[in-house]
């Protein structure tokens, strides 16, 4: 079974502080997601990474960096949390293009709340 | 720009009573589709996925889907609701030869009793 893993379910962080997410997946997916989840807005992309060192922009990047220096972890980082990154945050991993018709694996989420 | 429809943000259903979530998505060329559940405090699983060959796709619980080219849509259904469905259920989409997920914006499924 894939596992994706996430360091924390639940996080209280303050305003201005930076704050890392991480995530680990034990299947050597070449693919690894970070969303948020917000209600009524679904999930919406923040970057993603097709294989180490490689990174992307999402839909909704600004405020957020992220990091991959080895394959199987991914971390998300918000460089000085503000109150509106408020929010579920969920990391997925897949195959690459073209190996799989690409269904992503979820960790449990993050719950973060900045205050 | 592609996107995924999903009719209805909440649906209620009886215990027993027919499950129909709708999705249609837009797109000149047939992706790859998806359905997802999330538990409540839980990430999504995989329901059931189309990719190429049968339209009609059984998943995970009793779920299934037909795929519809002509009218875009990808329906999921369950012939009959359990306690155990009530959570939030996202159609996606895939392009062929792309990695980047489309959701939906998700639709919480209510069952009573």
């Amino acid at each position: 079974d894939v596992k994706v893993t996430q360091s924390s379910r639940y996080l209280v962080k303050r305003t201005g502080e930076k704050v890392f997410l991480e995530c680990v997946q034990d299947m050597d997916h070449e693919n690894m997601f970070w969303y948020r989840q917000d209600p009524g807005l679904g999930l919406r992309l923040i970057y993603f990474s097709y294989d180490v060192k490689m990174k992307e922009k999402g839909d909704i990047p600004e405020g957020y960096s992220v990091s991959r220096e080895k394959k199987e972890r991914f971390s998300l980082i918000l460089e000085s949390a503000s109150t509106n990154q408020t929010s579920m945050y969920l990391c997925a991993s897949s195959l690459a293009s073209g190996r799989a018709q690409n269904e992503q694996y979820f960790g449990p989420g993050t719950r973060l709340t900045v205050t | 720009a592609q996107s995924v429809t999903q009719l209805g943000s909440h649906v209620s259903v009886s215990e027993g009573a027919l499950v129909l979530l709708r999705c249609n998505y837009s797109s000149s060329v047939p992706p790859y589709l998806f359905w997802y559940v999330q538990y409540p405090n839980q990430g999504l699983q995989l329901l059931l996925k189309y990719t190429t060959g049968a339209t009609l796709v059984k998943g995970i619980n009793g779920f299934e889907a037909e795929f519809k080219k002509s009218e875009t849509s990808f329906h999921l259904t369950k012939p009959s609701a359990h306690m155990s469905d009530a959570a939030e259920y996202f159609c996606a989409v895939i392009h062929t030869g792309g990695f980047k997920t489309i959701f939906g914006a998700g639709t919480r499924l209510f069952v009573k009793a």
